[in-house]
């Protein structure tokens, strides 16, 4: 079962437009939130996090909405560029359990188009 | 760059053998994590170690297996393998025990079983 779902794939935006990834989590114990971006041949590369005492974390063009009430969160790039096309994982972990390894959503890859 | 390497980058080989991964952290870092990528899946937690010891593991096969040496780098070991073990093995690197602190990924070896 799927503790961090990511359920749009892939998406498609145009340049100086909006960008909004979507991500959706089930643990309520899960207290930190990141956002890593993967370029193709290369590692996940970290972008952006957010605890859970906080509902916004701007850094940018990026900034992360946490609604903990919906267990949903959202990264939005504003304006996208064509060099945001990437993968974006988002990855929660809990303060218990194991600790502070990181879990994943499937990602959803992000074009944007000149 | 994330300062964190891996070796080799590709890996081709057949049902049954045995294979070994290697990743350097980034200097200083005494976190290692091991990720497993697969097909349409987000990245799957496996192990970590901390200074050479086991700190944490999640959905790692009894047929594998990780080590981290005294210089720090640590080896992944695969064996019997199947070919559902083709992926992308990423290892990931943090300053600190429990994995609070960003943890930076390496390119990854892909592994390709036939």
């Amino acid at each position: 079962d799927q503790q961090v779902k990511q359920n749009s794939p892939s998406l498609s935006v145009q340049e100086g437009r909006i960008s909004i990834l979507n991500c959706d989590y089930t643990n309520s114990m899960f207290d930190y939130f990141l956002w890593y971006k993967k370029y193709p041949a290369e590692g996940p590369t970290f972008l952006i996090s957010i605890s859970s005492i906080k509902d916004k974390n701007e850094d940018g063009r990026f900034t992360v909405f946490l609604n903990k009430s919906a267990k949903h969160l959202s990264l939005h790039i504003v304006p996208s560029q064509p060099g945001d096309s990437a993968v974006y994982f988002c990855a929660s972990r809990s303060h218990g359990g194991s600790q502070g390894n990181l879990i994943f959503g499937k990602g959803t890859k992000l074009s944007v188009k000149p | 760059d994330s300062g964190v390497t891996q070796t080799p980058k590709h890996l081709i080989t057949a049902t049954g053998q045995r294979v070994t991964l290697r990743c350097s952290p980034r200097s200083g870092d005494l976190s290692v994590y091991w990720y497993q990528q697969s097909l349409d899946q987000g990245l799957q937690f496996l192990i970590q170690y901390y200074n050479g010891e086991e700190r944490a593991k999640g959905n790692i096969l009894e047929r594998f297996s990780a080590q981290q040496f005294p210089d720090l780098h640590s080896e992944l070991n695969l064996s019997s393998l199947e070919l559902g073990d083709s992926a992308l093995y990423f290892c990931a690197s943090s300053v600190d025990e429990s994995g609070f602190r960003e943890q930076f990924f390496g390119p990854g070896t892909r592994l390709t079983v036939l």
